[in-house]
């Protein structure tokens, strides 16, 4: 497809387990971004990638948090040790160009629900 | 000081009336100005953006006017329609300085416009 893509849309897991949502950006966008929208509220900066590298990780709650974009492309958000706090839309962007600031293309999120 | 503030949190509008959503920054290195809508279950998506040379920016019915002085801007919603219910956000980056195109957003607005 054209636009960002996210997977699962929805996950439900138990409050101490593992979690992975996955983001596949549009081909080309060396920009990537992970924002966790809770309900009610703006989208929450986690880290950004230019290329495979983690350029700004300063979002990051805490070390329970890691994200990986190994190829440049897809990236992973990793969500260890799950809480109840964790549950919210996490919502991947990218955008062309290195250093860009311009438009950010969302995905659709990945709607997380801890127990 | 990365903290943008947003009203109202909640607007009704009668269609053809005019919407009005304001925002206000404190961070002066803050130098790009979205405003983004969401729909429900859908990614936010770019609607209009200044940068601070300009007062005001127009396209189609929608309109940023921006404060440089008073650290503000808002969005104008023309001739409101029932299509454009949703949930706005505005939001900020200092591109000059951090390069990353990060964006700061609001905590939303959700607008609902009466046929």
């Amino acid at each position: 497809g054209a636009g960002v893509s996210q997977t699962p849309s929805n996950k439900v897991t138990e409050k101490g387990k593992y979690v992975e949502l996955r983001c596949d950006p549009i081909s080309g966008h060396t920009a990537l971004y992970w924002y966790r929208q809770s309900l009610g509220q703006g989208p929450e900066f986690l880290i950004y990638f230019q290329g495979t590298g983690a350029a700004d990780d300063s979002g990051l709650p805490n070390d329970r948090f890691f994200a990986v974009r190994p190829e440049g492309s897809v990236s992973t958000l990793k969500i260890q040790r799950t809480e109840r706090g964790d549950s919210a839309v996490y919502l991947c962007a990218s955008s062309p160009a290195s250093g860009y600031t311009g438009e950010l293309f969302f995905g659709e999120g990945s709607r997380l629900t801890v127990l | 000081q990365q903290q943008v503030k947003q009203s109202p949190q909640s607007l009704i509008v009668q269609k053809g009336g005019i919407s009005i959503i304001n925002c206000a920054y404190e961070n002066t290195a803050f130098d790009y100005f979205p405003w983004y809508q969401q729909f429900p279950g859908k990614g936010p998506a770019l609607l209009i953006a200044i940068r601070p040379d300009v007062s005001e920016k127009k396209e189609g019915r929608f309109t940023i006017s921006f404060n440089k002085s008073a650290k503000q801007f808002s969005l104008h919603i023309m001739d409101s329609q029932p299509g454009d219910s949703a949930t706005y956000f505005c939001a900020a980056s200092n591109a000059g300085s951090s390069n990353t195109g990060k964006l700061i957003f609001g905590q939303g607005t959700t607008l609902q416009v009466k046929p």
